[in-house]
């Protein structure tokens, strides 16, 4: 069945750190991607998305490129900020399906 | 307000109970999902109602697990006999339309729920 699978965490890095956060999907048809981010006390929220081979999502300096080749689509940003800290989740919505289907979620520290 | 809201926030009940949480979508939203978040799990579909069509269910993990929504807008989960691998976070979302590969699904903060 259709999956997600995030790199591991938690994650900690320094403030202005390069961050990567790995996602691989696996999928039939062409699903959608997405990036999701929790900050302590809040809901889930949508940070950014792709819903085709090689669209580039971003928002609030994150990018992730939907590489169908590789069947990734790897969160980065080029220097991260104590405010980015949070849970983050990649996910797919399955071609055709109402739903998503969501990674494990990845905690990110990042120290001053 | 103007977001997804959820009640109780937490809850805590003996194992044999059933528990009701509640869901109230942003005004609009004409699709609304229920999910839960187990500790070290990601997130696990559960059921999906998008305005008058019958509900996808096919997340609901037993019988015990029940969900309707009234009106078209608020809307009742309900785990009847409830056990300790109940416990998890159960999340609410909505959205303006269905189709999420379109559509931004809008989260509530969540219903923590604890069997003893």
């Amino acid at each position: 069945g259709d999956s997600v699978t995030q790199m591991e965490g938690p994650v900690t890095l320094s403030e202005e750190a390069f961050l990567t956060i790995n996602c691989t999907y696996t999928a039939t048809g062409y699903p959608s991607l997405f990036w999701y981010v929790q900050y302590p006390g809040e809901g889930l929220q949508l940070l950014l998305k792709a819903t085709k081979a090689d669209d580039k999502g971003s928002n609030k300096g994150f990018e992730a490129t939907y590489r169908k080749e590789t069947t990734s689509f790897h969160l980065e940003k080029g220097s991260v900020q104590v405010s980015d800290s949070a849970v983050y989740f990649c996910a797919l919505s399955p071609w055709g399906a109402q739903k998503l289907v969501f990674g494990q979620g990845t905690r990110l520290t990042i120290n001053p | 307000g103007a977001g997804v809201s959820q009640s109780p926030s937490n809850k805590v009940t003996e194992k044999g109970k059933d528990v009701e949480l509640r869901c109230d979508p942003i005004s609009g939203h004409t699709a609304l999902y229920w999910y839960r978040q187990s500790l070290g799990q990601g997130l696990e579909f559960l059921i999906y109602f998008q305005g008058n069509s019958a509900p996808d269910k096919s997340g609901l993990p037993s019988d015990r697990f029940s969900a309707e929504r009234t009106g078209g807008s608020v809307s009742t989960l309900t785990i009847q006999r409830t056990q300790q691998e109940d416990s998890a976070v159960y999340l609410c979302a909505s959205s303006l339309r269905a189709g999420v590969g379109t559509g931004e699904l809008f989260f509530g903060e969540g219903s923590r729920l604890t069997v003893l």
